[in-house]
């Protein structure tokens, strides 16, 4: 069965520039969700968009965007990037209509230098 | 607001042995339950989910149910392997997993041969 896919895997960037991170959710889902994980600790939801409007906000920077596109793609756009950015951001997919269970990609590690 | 208290870690046990981590949660209305298994360096996996009290969730010989007397959905496992080890991350979501989840901190889990 098909899943979440992220894109890339793996990103180096240096203090102060900008990462965009993308989502490609579940076919069918029509919610996606956006998670960080620093190291050792559990995920924290930062933002969630439903039929590509954004739906609930949590700890998110203002430093960082996002958006959820007419194919139901979803990008993280991060600006300004810090040391503590670093970490491990997932996006999970739901079809939130049948039963909302949420499917998490593979994440993309993120290492600020 | 929703919080999620996981059993400290780390847990180290020999394979067969009888796995226990106990899982509390604090919500507002009826959450829905979910434990996700995180192996290493990989991202979360669905392990189970329970959506209602009383409900129980299996899978890989896995199980848990949803105890609303307690507010506890702990994992059980009646015989582990070296395969099992990972985090495990007991989570909830509002109104039947249409929205973000809270996840606990996560329990590491070692299995010795």
């Amino acid at each position: 069965a098909a899943g979440v896919i992220q894109s890339p895997r793996h990103l180096i960037k240096e203090k102060r520039e900008t990462a965009t991170l993308k989502c490609y959710p579940i076919p069918r889902h029509d919610t996606v969700y956006w998670y960080q994980q620093g190291p050792g600790q559990d995920p924290q939801f930062l933002i969630s968009f439903y039929e590509k409007m954004q739906s609930d906000k949590g700890s998110i920077p203002d430093r960082f965007s996002a958006q959820q596109f007419s194919d139901y793609h979803s990008e993280l756009n991060m600006s300004s990037l810090e040391l503590g950015d670093s970490a491990l951001y997932f996006c999970a997919s739901s079809l939130v209509l049948r039963e909302g269970t949420q499917y998490f990609g593979p994440g993309t590690r993120l290492l600020v230098l | 607001g929703n919080s999620v208290t996981q059993m400290e870690g780390p847990v180290t046990l020999s394979e067969e042995a009888f796995l226990t981590i106990n899982c509390t949660y604090t919500a507002t209305g009826y959450p829905s339950l979910f434990w996700y298994v995180q192996y290493p360096g990989e991202g979360l996996q669905l392990l189970l989910k329970a959506t209602k009290a009383d409900d129980k969730g299996s899978n890989k010989g896995f199980e848990a149910t949803y105890r609303k007397e307690t507010t506890s959905f702990h994992l059980e496992k009646g015989s582990v392997q070296v395969s099992d080890s990972a985090v495990y991350f007991c989570a909830l979501s509002d109104i039947r997993g249409a929205q973000k989840l809270v996840f606990g901190q996560g329990t590491r889990l070692t299995i010795n041969p």
